[in-house]
This record gives structure tokens, sequence and C-alpha cells, in this order.
């Protein structure tokens, strides 16, 4: 099946800290997205992006969209505690029949 | 405000039983989805369902079946359970299939465990 490379997979974040994650694939997608998770809850879309190179921002988050079409970043900055949670890129592309591909996922936790 | 539901939240079965997960959205979406969430291999597509009569496989479909009930329910089964298929499962619908927006709203999952 498709294969969407997050990394890192796993962070810790102090209050405050910005924060990096990315999303490749060996493969071209028409559309990136990031879902956010939160303990207990199904996925939430945070920011959609449909053109290779755009940037767009919601609040502290901002993601781009590669202008390869085979890799997407997100960026949190000033990150506060609700921050935690499971961040999942996902992309559709013409190979998996327009549906949604998920990333493994990058999950943010608060420094003891 | 319900959105999508999803019943029931927990689920414990000994292998070979059965069951059903029901899925059911008020938002008048056309298409819906089930997915299985593991650990550190995001959400798998297992079927989901164009519009109200079309159920299609995803990418982990063996050992599930679906029916799309009306335009509102989805429903998942396991008609007999294996340990592999212990796993956290997602309903999600779309106003239409995912590649246009890719806009989709989940339910709160369910988490299964198979003895």
């Amino acid at each position: 099946g498709q294969q969407l490379n997050q990394s890192p997979q796993s962070m810790f974040i102090q209050e405050g800290e910005d924060v990096s994650m990315n999303c490749t694939s060996s493969s071209i997608f028409n559309t990136w997205l990031w879902y956010k998770q939160d303990p207990g809850e199904g996925p939430v879309l945070l920011i959609a992006l449909y053109k290779a190179g755009e940037l767009t921002s919601n609040g502290r988050l901002t993601a781009q969209f590669g202008i390869t079409r085979k890799d997407s970043f997100l960026n949190i900055s000033a990150s506060i505690p609700s921050d935690v949670g499971i961040y999942f890129c996902a992309g559709t592309n013409n190979n998996a029949g327009n549906m949604l591909t998920f990333g493994g996922g990058t999950r943010l936790m608060v420094k003891p | 405000n319900a959105g999508v539901t999803q019943t029931p939240k927990f689920q414990v079965l000994k292998t070979g039983q059965s069951m059903t997960l029901q899925c059911a959205q008020d938002m008048n979406h056309n298409s819906m989805y089930w997915y299985r969430q593991d650990p550190g291999m995001g959400l798998r597509l297992i079927y989901y369902s164009a519009s109200e009569g079309t159920t299609d496989k995803g990418e982990v479909p063996n050992g599930y079946n679906v029916s799309r009930l009306n335009k509102r329910e989805f429903s998942l089964r396991l008609e007999s359970a294996a340990p592999s298929q212990t796993s956290v499962y997602f309903c999600a619908s779309s106003e239409a299939l995912a590649g246009n927006t890719g806009e989709l709203f989940f339910g709160e999952g369910s988490r299964l465990t198979v003895l």
C-alpha cells in the first residue's frame, strides 16, 4: 500500500518551544493534510494543503506542501500543554483511488 | 452536535466470536469509512462507502464485512475475531469521497481486544 513516512515518531516538548514534524513519500500526492488526535478522541483536521508550494497557517500552526509534492511539514510555534496528542499527516493521490493515506503519527508529550 | 457516533466504545472478545461495530452520522454526509489504528502504523482503511448503496474494500479488508444500512449508518462486522484484529476502530464520514477536500469527520473510536 501507500507509504507516508512521518517523523519524528514521538517527541517531548517544553511549554514555549517550537515544534517541527514532517512527512515524506516516494509518490506524488495531490493533497496534504494534517490531523490531530487528542487522547480518547478521533482525529480532527487542522490544515489542508491543495497546491505544491502552498504555505498555510492556522493560529500557531503552519504547514507547507512541498514543491516536489512528495513531502509536507507542520510547525507549531510557542507550544502549550494542550498541544499534546498525536499528529497525523495524510495525503491523497491517484494511486490510492483518491482515498486518504495516513502517516504513522507523531506523538507530542510534555517534558516532565 | 453528535457528529459521528460509534458503539460500543470498548469490547473484549474471545477468538472466534463475532461482533458488529455500529456507526451513525447526522451530518447528511454521502461517504463513510472504517479505519483501524495500530501503534506506529497510523490509520489504515478497512472499507468505505462512497454513497448509500455502495461499499468497497480499502487497504486491509480481510476478516471484515460492512453494511451501509442507509445514508446515516455504516456497520463493521467481524465474523470470527482473531487476536490480530485487536485495535482501535474509527468510523468517519465526509460530504464526498475524501479525495475532494480530504476532510473526514471521525467518531471517538472503539477499542477492541481479542483474546
